[in-house]
């Protein structure tokens, strides 16, 4: 596509439930990132991929976030038993390569937990 | 926290007006970013500078880094209401992975 897509835009769940934001990167672009904002901060690292392994997934706050990629293109991140605390802008990004440097986002999904 | 820090957190200013925003990082980095965020949603890459630059210009805007500060300063020149956004500063280090380190904010108002 023409630019990074990340579906849905908007997501409201109830505690406790789980959730998958996905991620359709830049076509070609074979580095992919998921960053986190709360609102009126700055983003949180999460994970990135180069291709589908994760050389950096230190940024996952629990063992209930997760995420993979497959086929070198789609991401999809799950949270399992969402807290309200897991309320935020999920972000998604992805660059030709990880040496690349330029980030291109999606929109984002804006997640509220209940 | 990993992130950096950014000053001020907010600047309203008048149109026509320069408007600088600071950022302060905490390891050595290769690189350093300029992106913008406009209505809370997706960022747009603004403008890099490497870590043996000192000053790197596009357009109305100038970025400066100075590594032994460990500090960067946007300046938008001649500034125009279609400039209000937030702006964030993103810092890649050199552990060895491609991770990006992203500032705080500025929130940027350009009063017409």
């Amino acid at each position: 596509g023409a630019g990074v897509s990340q579906s849905p835009s908007n997501k409201v769940t109830e505690k406790g439930k789980d959730v998958e934001l996905r991620c359709d990167p830049i076509s070609g672009h074979t580095a992919l990132y998921w960053y986190r904002q709360s609102l009126g901060q700055g983003l949180e690292f999460l994970i990135y991929f180069q291709g589908n392994s994760a050389p950096d997934k230190s940024g996952l706050p629990s063992d209930r976030f997760s995420a993979e990629r497959t086929g070198g293109s789609v991401s999809t991140l799950t949270i399992q038993r969402t807290q309200q605390e897991d309320s935020a802008v999920y972000l998604c990004a992805s660059s030709l390569n990880e040496e690349s440097e330029k980030l291109f986002f999606g929109s984002g999904t804006q997640l509220s937990v209940l | 926290s990993q992130q950096g820090e950014e000053d001020p957190q907010a600047l309203s200013i008048q149109e026509g007006e320069n408007a600088t925003m600071n950022c302060s990082y905490k390891t050595s980095i290769n690189n350093l970013q300029w992106y913008r965020q406009n209505s809370g949603r997706g960022l747009v890459h603004l403008i890099l500078i490497r870590s043996n630059e000192r000053e790197k210009h596009s357009g109305r805007l100038r970025v400066t880094l100075d590594t032994s500060k460990k500090s960067s300063s946007l300046l938008i020149t001649a500034s125009r209401a279609a400039d209000t956004a937030s702006y964030f500063c993103a810092t890649l280090n050199t552990s060895g992975t491609y991770k990006y380190i992203f500032g705080t904010g500025t929130r940027l108002k350009v009063l017409a």
